[in-house]
């Protein structure tokens, strides 16, 4: 248990459904963020909230939507997503935004039918 | 502006022998730097950090790492791999400056073999 928690760990969806997932973290951090990773390609910064704040949008499509009602959860919205989306996404946070270092979860590998 | 240069994108090594995986960085800033390691179908785990102070740190699961500055590298090392260290590891390096994002390299698979 690294002390951020992401459900669901597996998803399958077809490109017209609907889903969320789910992080969670009780380590008092204030910074949270949303990565991809896909096979062969680098780590992807999607978002970054602060303080609940988002704070970055890395010209990710409207088909992913954060939310963050509070400083310890993050979610991530899914709609009409595409097959190149097939990712493992991970949630990640850190003590406010000093660039020193970072907790991940385990991911959410999401497999878009 | 920083950037991070895995060297090598797979190293095969024998198991108890010696591994070392390069990390070069690029800022105009003084740096944190890290290395992180991914097992199959998990998320990224912290093995060590330089924030500031001795240039040699020491993380977890007997890995080492050397910050040198005028090389601006940051090469992880380890004296004696076990089948169990087969993983991805990536470099990733942040500042102060850039509201604690880090930049991360590609990666570089570490196999190990009995």
């Amino acid at each position: 248990e690294t002390g951020v928690t992401q459900t669901p760990r597996h998803l399958v969806m077809g490109m017209t459904n609907k889903k969320s997932l789910k992080c969670e973290q009780h380590l008092g951090h204030n910074a949270m963020y949303w990565y991809k990773q896909s096979a062969k390609k680098p780590l992807e910064l999607m978002f970054v909230y602060s303080l609940e704040e988002r704070v970055e949008n890395n010209s990710v499509p409207s088909r992913f939507s954060p939310e963050c009602p509070n400083s310890s959860h993050l979610f991530l919205h899914l709609h009409t997503l595409q097959p190149e989306d097939s990712a493992l996404y991970l949630c990640a946070s850190s003590q406010d935004r000093t660039g020193l270092g970072y907790t991940f979860g385990s991911g959410t590998r999401l497999t878009v039918v | 502006a920083q950037s991070v240069t895995q060297l090598d994108s797979q190293v095969p090594v024998f198991e108890e022998a010696p591994v070392e995986l390069r990390c070069n960085y690029s800022s105009s800033v003084s740096v944190y730097l890290f290395w992180y390691v991914q097992y199959p179908n998990q998320g990224l785990q912290l093995l060590l950090k330089y924030l500031s102070g001795s240039t040699l740190v020491k993380g977890i699961n007997g890995f080492e790492a050397e910050f040198n500055k005028s090389q601006t590298s940051f090469h992880l090392r380890k004296p004696s791999v076990h089948i169990s260290d087969t993983a991805e590891y990536f470099c990733a390096v942040s500042d102060n400056t850039n509201a604690g994002k880090s930049t991360f390299g590609d990666g570089t698979t570490l196999t190990v073999k009995p």
